[in-house]
């Protein structure tokens, strides 16, 4: 079946440590998108990507970096700049330029949080 | 981009029609009006898009005010399944790196 993973479920990171979220998508999608959620909060947009090896900041890009080596894969990196990581993470895919207005692909997110 | 504006919450009783507002002002002639849900700890799902006509599917219908600048999602009979934050965002599918914005949403309450 196709559809878009994200990996871990949940997770934990020591103060200072860089982590990787991971993102894989089977859908054939050309953009892919990170959002960050905090609780009662809506989604807001960390980094997006429209075709391999490009990809472009959102609102809140400080403190993560991510890479698109592949169209299936866009991993997220948390780094130790970001100075309030614990949130729900959130990755989403979707087809592009079909005129038709389709729909988005959302992971069932990665927790992560801070210790 | 354009925003969109949708009240904070709403209360609705269980198996009675739900009418969920969305206020697109600034939508551009080529924006699609897209709804999508999150059930609590799972990741956002669509639920139904449209550009001008309204539109109907196994889930709800979308009904579109004929200047676009607003629209309302449908939920026929609301179930206690049908509690969750509700979603109304605009795409434009033809321009490139588009941001595809979420607002925050409507918290929807069902009451049995």
């Amino acid at each position: 079946d196709g559809g878009i993973t994200q990996s871990p479920k949940y997770l934990f990171r020591k103060e200072g440590q860089n982590v990787t979220l991971s993102c894989e998508q089977n859908l054939n999608h050309d953009a892919m998108y990170w959002y960050r959620q905090d609780p009662g909060q809506g989604l807001r947009l960390i980094y997006y990507s429209q075709i391999v090896n490009d990809f472009q900041k959102g609102d809140i890009a400080e403190g993560y970096s991510v890479s698109r080596e592949k169209k299936e894969s866009f991993p997220l990196t948390v780094t130790s700049a970001q100075k309030n990581p614990t949130a729900f993470y959130l990755c989403a895919s979707i087809l592009t330029g079909t005129g038709r207005g389709t729909e988005a692909f959302f992971g069932q997110g990665t927790r992560l949080t801070v210790v | 981009d354009a925003k969109t504006t949708q009240p904070n919450s709403m209360e609705s009783n269980e198996e009675e029609p739900v009418h969920l507002p969305c206020n697109h002002s600034t939508i551009s002639g080529t924006d699609y009006i897209h709804w999508y849900r999150q059930l609590p700890s799972q990741g956002p799902e669509y639920v139904i898009h449209g550009l001008t006509s309204n539109v109907n599917n196994r889930m709800a219908s979308l009904a579109i005010a004929e200047d676009r600048k607003s629209s309302t999602l449908i939920l026929h009979r609301a179930t206690l399944r049908d509690a969750a934050v509700y979603y109304c965002i605009l795409r434009d599918p033809g321009r490139n790196f588009n941001k595809f914005y979420f607002g925050s949403g409507t918290k929807l309450n069902v009451k049995p």
